[in-house]
């Protein structure tokens, strides 16, 4: 079936400092979302892409459904960024499947 | 002011005994979703509903049923709750934007059945 395989598990920067999160989709996706779960268990829309990138503030995002990817990119990490990132792909209709999450954690 | 709200956000309950989740909407999207989230899991969809009384399963529908009577509403139900029912629940919303769709999300319920 239609899966999503979000890389990596578990993330730990020092604040100031950047990665990306990764997805791989097994097949074409027709979008994508990304949701941080924060402290409270809220899950706060990130980005949705159709294609292309998008940026906001220090996070940036990238979804290339031919080569059947996804990034999330944080710079400058901050304290307030850690929690889980989820991505979320559109396979077509109302079907949207998730990602098992990343596990982030910002220190001082 | 766009939100998805979910009511009750903490609930404990015995197992055997009915569970009502409930969720509505204010931005009177046609499409609401069920999830819910187990560690290392992601996000798993129980039900779908396209619009008033046209709702679909999902992966995983065993052990729940759904009703939506108004638009703005989708309840989630557990007749007789099971200890492996133990999990958070999201409620979810979407319209089609642009050719899109974009996932509204509430807050979610933490559901723990002894």
């Amino acid at each position: 079936g239609d899966q999503v395989e979000q890389s990596p598990s578990a993330l730990s920067l020092h604040e100031g400092t950047g990665s990306a999160l990764r997805c791989n989709f097994t097949t074409t996706m027709r979008a994508v979302q990304w949701f941080r779960k924060n402290s409270r268990g809220s899950l706060i829309n990130l980005f949705y892409l159709a294609s292309g990138t998008k940026e906001n503030g220090r996070l940036k995002s990238a979804f290339d459904s031919k080569e059947r990817y996804s990034t999330l990119h944080i710079r400058d990490a901050q304290l307030e960024d850690s929690g889980t990132y989820f991505c979320a792909a559109w396979t077509g209709g109302y079907k949207v499947v998730f990602g098992s999450g990343t596990r982030l954690l910002v220190s001082p | 002011d766009m939100k998805v709200t979910q009511m009750p956000r903490y609930l404990i309950k015995r197992m055997g005994e009915n569970v009502l989740l409930e969720c509505g909407q204010d931005m009177s999207h046609e499409t609401m979703y069920w999830y819910r989230q187990d560690p290392g899991l992601g996000l798993q969809l129980i039900y779908i509903s396209y619009d008033v009384d046209s709702n679909s399963e999902g992966d995983i529908p065993k052990g729940y049923r759904v009703s939506r009577k108004k638009r703005e509403h989708f309840s989630l139900i557990l007749d007789s709750a099971k200890t492996n029912q133990t999990s958070v629940y999201f409620c979810a919303s979407s319209n089609r934007d642009r050719g899109g769709n974009t996932l509204y999300f509430g807050e979610g319920s933490r559901l723990i059945v002894v």
